[in-house]
């Protein structure tokens, strides 16, 4: 049971180019999150998913895109990426939403220089 | 707006030394209280939920407490592998999937 899987785990980006984090769970959970973490600053949500086919904004959208056409993978789509999304991204999983606990992913770290 | 605030940002302990890490929220409506544990280079690591004032939640060296207002997590006789950043955030009738983070707690424990 390996949980929930990102990658890459470490990735340098130009300004301007795109691309796409990985996220894949084995414990079959509806409900999967994506995090960005940044020094000195609590644990922000991008998108989150309540099931394959449905996808919504969190707090910080902006750049960013989803897509869930299964209910194991959660893919984040960087497009013309900026210094300001250099980052730690988290995914995360649950099974009944945000009211219980969530598991995460071993992070990426993205600069874009 | 919810807010989770935690305090202090870094704690250094020596190996033996009780002390409790403290989370203070405001919040429209408490649905739930969480402690997470993240390790360097890790994601967060699920501890405990916390419900409705009153509740106390432990293990191994840590215990969770919750009041209206705040929550504290206090660890006793810590070992040198319970150093990490212990982060809180709370799940409030925000009605999306939206969970609040505090900025977390460095703990270091020094043999």
């Amino acid at each position: 049971n390996a949980g929930v899987t990102q990658t890459p785990k470490f990735h340098i980006l130009k300004i301007g180019q795109s691309m796409t984090l990985q996220c894949t769970q084995d414990m079959n959970h509806n409900y999967m999150y994506w995090y960005r973490q940044d020094p000195g600053m609590g644990l922000k949500l991008i998108y989150y998913s309540v099931g394959a086919g449905i996808t919504d904004k969190g707090e910080v959208p902006n750049g960013y895109n989803v897509s869930r056409s299964t209910t194991e993978d959660f893919p984040l789509r960087l497009e013309l990426a900026a210094p300001s999304q250099t980052s730690v991204y988290f995914c995360a999983s649950s099974y009944r939403g945000a009211g219980e606990k969530l598991f995460f992913g071993s992070g990426t770290q993205l600069s874009v220089l | 707006e919810d807010q989770v605030t935690q305090s202090p940002e870094a704690l250094r302990l020596q190996e033996g030394e009780s002390s409790s890490l403290n989370c203070s929220y405001t919040v429209s409506g408490l649905r739930g209280l969480f402690w997470y544990r993240q390790d360097p280079g890790k994601g967060p690591e699920f501890l405990f939920t916390l419900y409705s004032a009153g509740e106390e939640k432990e293990k191994e060296r840590l215990k969770a407490t919750l009041t209206k207002k705040e929550s504290f997590l206090h660890i006793t006789a810590p070992k040198p592998e319970d150093s990490a950043t212990y982060l809180c955030a709370v799940d409030a009738s925000g009605g999306y999937q939206k969970v609040t983070f505090g900025t977390g707690t460095k703990l270091q424990v020094i043999p």
